[in-house]
């Protein structure tokens, strides 16, 4: 069965960071590209980021929006994908999913939330 | 970037009867590659996003047959034949054909 299993979210400070982690079983993660996605409730879903995988250089391109305060990367020895978020604003609370939106099955974690508030 | 706009984005129906939405780009989507990467997402209340239909008319594995999906270049639609209780939540398209990926503003279905 396939799963991914998001966490780390929390409640974080203007300014702050965070890190989330997606944990990955039941298919060759390595082989995939994979994406992070969040929601908003008043601006709905919003591409965030992705890797690509070993055979791509593990080449990452992530939204404007959070381009150059937002990093993903992977580990695929752990089956494992991050999201680094610093330089937090309160637009970015949000429950975050890692998600693989190829052109194979689409998989999507549960999500973790992410609210940014003083 | 690419600008995705769908219609309408409230949609009360009658159970048992179709539904529409449709879902329009900026720009063409369709890749150098030949392939158009258009899918639609469903989104249950309290439940994560769902993959129904992929490449503009593919449905995925699992998804009933009254879900349809079709259209070119930019404008693309998602018809549903006969709406049940089961198909209530919101909907979205989504191009990756070209990064950022860009996802439309989200249709809620609901039963009249």
């Amino acid at each position: 069965e396939v799963q991914l299993v998001e966490s780390g979210g929390d409640l974080v400070q203007p300014g702050g960071s965070l890190r989330l982690s997606c944990a990955a079983s039941g298919f060759s993660f390595s082989d995939h590209y994979m994406d992070w996605v969040r929601q908003t409730p008043g601006k709905g879903l919003e591409w965030v980021g992705q890797v690509r995988n070993k055979a791509n250089s593990y080449f990452t391109q992530h939204a404007p929006s959070v381009k150059g305060r937002f990093t993903i990367s992977r580990d695929d020895s752990k089956n494992s994908l991050y999201l680094q978020m610093n330089s937090l604003r309160t637009d970015d609370t949000a429950v975050y999913y890692c998600a693989d939106l190829g052109a194979g099955p689409d998989y999507w974690g549960q999500g973790t939330r992410v609210t940014v508030s003083s | 970037d690419v600008v995705m706009t769908q219609s309408p984005l409230s949609l009360p129906v009658t159970l048992g009867q179709p539904a529409s939405i449709s879902c329009r780009s900026s720009q063409s989507l369709v890749h150098s590659d030949g392939n158009t990467y258009l899918s639609w997402f469903q989104q249950r209340p309290g439940h994560s996003p769902r993959r129904l239909i992929y490449k503009v008319s593919n449905r995925d594995s699992g998804v009933p047959d009254r879900f349809s999906g079709s259209g070119s270049g930019t404008d693309f639609t998602l018809k549903i034949s006969r709406v049940e209780a089961e198909d209530v939540g919101l909907y979205y398209c989504l191009q990756s054909t070209q990064r950022p990926y860009t996802f439309g503003q989200g249709t809620k279905l609901e039963i009249k």
